[in-house]
């Protein structure tokens, strides 16, 4: 079955850089696009970009272009998303969400959440 | 950039149909999603491309899209139905979600 399973929750300190990951595992890795989605504290969903696994491509919304990065490693069916320059304001539920490559669809399923808490 | 627009909230009794909006430039030209998101939980998509069920989806759950308007539809709505719900759009490569709406069961 599906699944895809985060890494867990985070602190880190306002200017440091975090690094999420999410394990995918069921399906063939390099058939669906991984989304990243965040969520501050009682706020709506914010999409902050997807990687390619086949390709290594990436598309970031344009919010977020200089300080996040995607990346994947197929061999372990993993997706990466690294936040740098952390601010109070990032403090947030991270989740990641697929959707096929080859057709304008959903996202079919997603991650449990990961918390990340910035604070002094 | 494309912005997609929710009401905030939306009441209605049990067993009675709630309809969510999600307005958009030329909407109806995008497919449109929908999902369910109860506290402390992922979301969970509840329609696909427009109107499409995914497996697991109760039938009281369809979906909607012409013009600029995108609508959920919930008929006979239960308790558990209570969550708040969220569209979402592929604007050429990047994806646009609504701000939400709170669905209220009285």
């Amino acid at each position: 079955q599906v699944q895809v399973v985060q890494s867990g929750a985070e602190v880190k300190k306002p200017g440091a850089s975090v690094r999420v990951s999410c394990k995918a595992s069921g399906y063939t890795f390099t058939d669906y696009y991984i989304h990243w989605v965040r969520q501050a504290p009682g706020q709506g969903l914010e999409w902050m970009g997807w990687i390619n696994p086949n390709s290594g491509g990436t598309n970031y919304a344009q919010k977020f272009q200089d300080w996040v990065t995607m990346t994947r490693d197929t061999s372990i069916s993993t997706a990466y998303m690294d936040l740098s320059r952390l601010r109070s304001d990032d403090t947030a539920v991270y989740y990641c969400a697929r959707s096929i490559l080859t057709v304008v669809k959903g996202f079919d399923y997603w991650g449990q959440g990961t918390l990340l808490t910035v604070s002094s | 950039s494309y912005e997609l627009t929710q009401p905030p909230s939306v009441s209605v009794s049990p067993g009675q149909t709630a309809s969510i909006t999600c307005s958009g430039d030329k909407l109806g030209d995008k497919y449109v999603c929908w999902y369910q998101q109860k506290p402390g939980q992922s979301p969970v998509l509840v329609i696909d491309q427009d109107s499409k069920r995914p497996s697991g989806i109760p039938e009281r759950f369809s979906g909607s899209n012409s013009g600029n308007t995108a609508t959920l539809t919930i008929s006979g709505t239960q308790a558990m139905d209570e969550a708040d719900y969220y569209c979402q759009a592929w604007d050429t490569s990047t994806v646009v979600f609504g701000g939400g709406t709170k669905l209220t069961v009285l």
